[in-house]
């Protein structure tokens, strides 16, 4: 089984970059793999923005691109607009018994 | 285009169960597993469980195993969730999501179904 943290929240400026990391653990010793990211807000369906580590879905923004390093991966949202404040989950998938595994999310505030 | 469509919020007494329906439409149902996913009150999204459409067969996360059960009406091209003995802490939204096109995504979401266990 997997466990991933994340920041509990992370704040900018309009026009500001921000940075989102999220760290994996397997208790098999081996990194999480086929990395993804969620946003979720208030009263919408989360909604898949990264995958594959730096690759968008149709429609989302290239303000928002992703990177990994060893066991973290991180999103960085350039730019920030108020439209951007919403809860990012990063989520690993694995062969185990629980495909998707979600880290705790991060609350990112747009100041 | 390809959406889910939910059902309607529930609230329900401790012990009771409940069932969300999540309807598919714009591609072929039988295509993609469909994925159970639910976001409580102040805590992050947990993946309860998928369900094979083409063959009924479902696979739970250790957590609800017991509790749930996932099954299809290849009829109306539905999936439902049912969640039984419920428990205050069952309270959250509940949502399906796709298998993505994109390997080990999920995507599109349901809008989500208010489950409130309350007595």
């Amino acid at each position: 089984q997997s466990a991933l943290t994340q920041p509990a929240s992370v704040s900018g400026s309009p026009g500001q970059s921000i940075t989102i990391s999220c760290t994996g653990i397997s208790s098999d010793g081996h990194s999480f793999i086929h990395v993804s990211w969620y946003q979720s807000r208030p009263g919408k369906a989360p909604k898949l923005i990264l995958f594959g580590v730096n690759d968008r879905p149709p429609g989302v923004s290239d303000r928002f691109s992703g990177s990994k390093s060893d066991n973290t991966a991180s999103l960085t949202i350039s730019g920030l607009l108020a439209e951007d404040e919403a809860d990012y989950y990063c989520c690993s998938y694995t062969t185990t018994s629980a495909p998707f595994v979600f880290g705790p999310g991060t609350k990112v505030i747009v100041l | 285009q390809v959406h889910l469509v939910q059902s309607g919020a529930e609230v329900k007494k401790p012990g009771a169960s409940v069932r969300v329906s999540c309807q598919p439409s714009g591609y072929t149902f039988n295509a993609y597993y469909i994925h159970w996913v639910r976001l409580a009150p102040g805590q992050g999204l947990e993946w309860m469980g998928w369900i094979n459409p083409n063959s009924g067969g479902a696979h739970y996360a250790h957590k609800f195993q017991g509790r749930i059960t996932l099954t299809r009406d290849t009829s109306i091209n539905t999936v439902y969730l049912e969640l039984n003995r419920l428990r205050a802490d069952d309270t959250a939204i509940y949502y399906c999501a796709r298998e993505g096109s994109a390997v080990s995504t999920l995507d599109p979401w349901g809008q989500g179904t208010l489950v409130t266990v309350s007595s």
